[in-house]
C-alpha cells in the first residue's frame, strides 16, 4: 500500500517570500503520479500541481514548483511570491494503480500568510 | 460551470438517526469517489464507483454504504451515525485522474451527530 506523509502540520511565510512544504511518500510501484492540491477554508480542494514519475523533470505551474527526488522519495513544494490568497491547508497526494486507481492522501500543512 | 455539487454543506444529525448525503456532478465522469475528512487526519478514501461497479474500502465500516443511481449522482447513507462518523464528508469524481486535472473536488458536507 501507498502512504504519504506530510511532516509539518503548519507552516507560516510573509506575503512575497517563498515556502516549502514538505512530502515523502513510500510505493512499491514503478509508474506513479504524485500531486499537490490546495484547500481554502470552506472551499473545495483544487489541484495545484502533478508529477509523472517517470518524469525526470520537475513540474512547474507559475509560482508554483516542486522538487521530485525519487530515489529518496521527496516531493515537495515551493510557492515563490506567496500571496494572501495561497493560505490554506495543502495535501500531497499519490496515485495507486493496478484496478481502480485512487488518490492516498497525507495528512496536510496548513499555510498561513502573514501580510 | 461543469462542477461537482454537494448537498447539503451542513448536516446536523441525531445519534443512531440514519442520514444521506448527495453528491451530483455534470463533468460525465465515470468515477466517483467519497472520502472522510476528520480534523488533522488525511482524507481517508470510503468507497468509490467505477461507472456501476462498486469498490468498498477494506477498512470502511459497515455502517456507511453508498448508491450511484445514475452518471450523475452518487450518496452516501450512513445507518446509524455515531459520534466518531463527524466529519468532512467530500465527494470527488475523474475521468482518468491521470491526467492534468486529476480529480474534482467538491466542497464538502460538514456532519456533525449530536
Amino acid at each position: 500500500a501507498q502512504t504519504v506523509t506530510q511532516s509539518q502540520p503548519e507552516m507560516s511565510v510573509q506575503e512575497a517570500e517563498t515556502v516549502t512544504l514538505s512530502c515523502t511518500y513510500d510505493t512499491s510501484e514503478s509508474d506513479y503520479y504524485l500531486f499537490w492540491y490546495k484547500q481554502p477554508p470552506s472551499r473545495q480542494m483544487i489541484l495545484v500541481i502533478r508529477q509523472e514519475a517517470y518524469k525526470q523533470q520537475n513540474a512547474t505551474e507559475n509560482r508554483f514548483s516542486v522538487n521530485f527526488q525519487k530515489a529518496a522519495k521527496s516531493f515537495s513544494l515551493k510557492i515563490s511570491d506567496s500571496q494572501l490568497g495561497d493560505a490554506a491547508m495543502y495535501f500531497c497526494a499519490s496515485l495507486t494503480q493496478g484496478g481502480s486507481e485512487k488518490l492516498v492522501f497525507g495528512k496536510g500543512t496548513k499555510l498561513t500568510v502573514n501580510p | 460551470d461543469a462542477m461537482v455539487i454537494q448537498n447539503p454543506r451542513y448536516q446536523v444529525t441525531q445519534f443512531g438517526k440514519p442520514v444521506t448525503l448527495s453528491c451530483s456532478q455534470t463533468l460525465n465522469h465515470n468515477v466517483m469517489y467519497w472520502y472522510q475528512q476528520k480534523s488533522s487526519q488525511a482524507p481517508k478514501l470510503l468507497f468509490h464507483y467505477y461507472d456501476k461497479d462498486f469498490n468498498n474500502e477494506a477498512d470502511t465500516p459497515d455502517n456507511f454504504q453508498s448508491r450511484r443511481p445514475n452518471t450523475s449522482f452518487c450518496f452516501l447513507d450512513i445507518r446509524s451515525p455515531g459520534l466518531g462518523d463527524a466529519a468532512m464528508y467530500l465527494c470527488a469524481t475523474s475521468r482518468d485522474p491521470r491526467r492534468v486535472g486529476g480529480y474534482t473536488f467538491g466542497s464538502g458536507t460538514r456532519l456533525t451527530v449530536v
